[in-house]
Formats: structure tokens, sequence, C-alpha cells
């Protein structure tokens, strides 16, 4: 199993352009994250989703969209990219049994610089 | 205030030496997760804990639930050990996490 995979790992824009990070996940997992790391501060979350086709704001959801079209990806989409959202970005994949309190599997990371 | 609190912020011990890391949170929990970022960048998780202690290899875990407070142990510490160390606690269906501890482990 591959569990977590983010694409891409590296990522330069200019002000004002887009992308999409991809996150997959192999393990059959209900609930996925986005989370944005930023020096000194703890993981925040961005969107989270319970399930297929189901998406939920998280703590820091201004300037970011999510979609859950199938069970495996969870997308995080930057319409129009700002130099505040220069970081370091993970996704992770869990079961949902016990909401909150089960492990989560973590990707390898996305390091977005936006200039 | 933060509601998850780690101390110290950054620890550097010579190889050999236990180690303690301290997590102090201020909300109701139903768990406690640690988890372990290495150099490169990848987290994993290492314990999760509602009660008592968990001790996987030289790592032990312990949570004070009065006290709301948890500390990651490591004995015998080496420097592949050296890494930044999570605390996040699961409170109202979310997980809240603490800044984290950076560690450095000197041969």
């Amino acid at each position: 199993n591959a569990g977590v995979t983010q694409t891409p790992k590296f990522r330069v824009l200019k002000t004002g352009q887009s992308m999409t990070l991809l996150c997959a996940q192999d393990m059959n997992h209900e609930y996925m994250y986005w989370y944005r790391q930023d020096p000194g501060m703890g993981l925040r979350l961005i969107h989270y989703s319970v399930g297929e086709g189901t998406t939920a704001k998280g703590e820091v959801p201004d300037g970011y969209n999510v979609s859950r079209l199938k069970k495996q990806n969870f997308l995080l989409g930057l319409e129009s990219a700002a130099p505040s959202q220069t970081s370091v970005y993970f996704c992770a994949s869990s079961t949902g049994l016990a909401e909150g309190s089960d492990t989560q599997y973590f990707g390898p990371g996305t390091r977005l610089t936006v200039l | 205030k933060n509601e998850v609190e780690q101390s110290p912020q950054n620890l550097t011990a010579q190889e050999g030496e236990f180690i303690t890391i301290n997590c102090s949170y201020s909300v109701g929990i139903s768990a406690l997760h640690w988890l372990q970022q290495h150099p490169g960048g990848g987290i994993v998780s290492l314990f999760m804990l509602s009660s008592g202690k968990k001790k996987h290899g030289r790592l032990i875990a312990t949570i004070n639930i009065q006290e709301k407070h948890s500390s990651l142990h490591i004995t015998a510490s080496h420097p592949r050990d050296s890494a930044v160390y999570i605390c996040a606690v699961a409170s109202n269906y979310q997980l809240i996490w603490g800044a984290g501890t950076k560690l450095i482990i000197k041969p």
C-alpha cells in the first residue's frame, strides 16, 4: 500500500496564479484532511471531508477550495494564490471511526512558494 | 493563550540521555496524540492515549487527565531520534495541535 500520497511535492507560483494539490489514499479511509504548516506554528486545518461528496471548513479555509468526488481523492485548490499562502501543505486521512480520536496518516507534504 | 502548549520548544541533548517532552492542554479531550516529524518533513503517529501510559520500544507516553498534562519520554536517546515531536488533542471531534518540540540528539 502506498498510504497517503501528495502531488506535487514542490511548486512555485506567482501571485494570482491558480493550482490544485492532489491527495490520494489507498486505505479506504472515510475522513480526509488538508493542513498547512508554518514555521513556529502548529498544524492548522484548512478543510476536511467526512466522506465522498462532503467537505467542511476548518480553522483557516479562506482562499482555498476543496473537492472530494471520489473516496480516495481529496483535492485542494488555490484560485488566486497570495504570498500568505506560502507554506507546507499536508494531507491526512483516518478511518473516522472515533471522530478525532483515531490515528491520522499523513502524506509527505507539498512545499508551496508564492512569489 | 494556546489551548495546547508544548515545552520545551527546543531541546538539544547528548546521545544516551533520557528525554522528556511535555504537553499541557486546557480543554476537555477524548484522546491525546503524539506524532513525530522527521527532518525530511514526514509526519508519523507515535501514540494515541486517553489514560495511563503506553510504551513502544524506547518511547513512553503518559497522560494525567486530571492535571491535563502528557509527557513523552525517550530512553537511551540516539541521533536518529532527532525530529520535531508534536502533541495534538482530540476535542469536540477536532484535533488541536501543539506547535511542536524540536529535539536534536548529538553523538
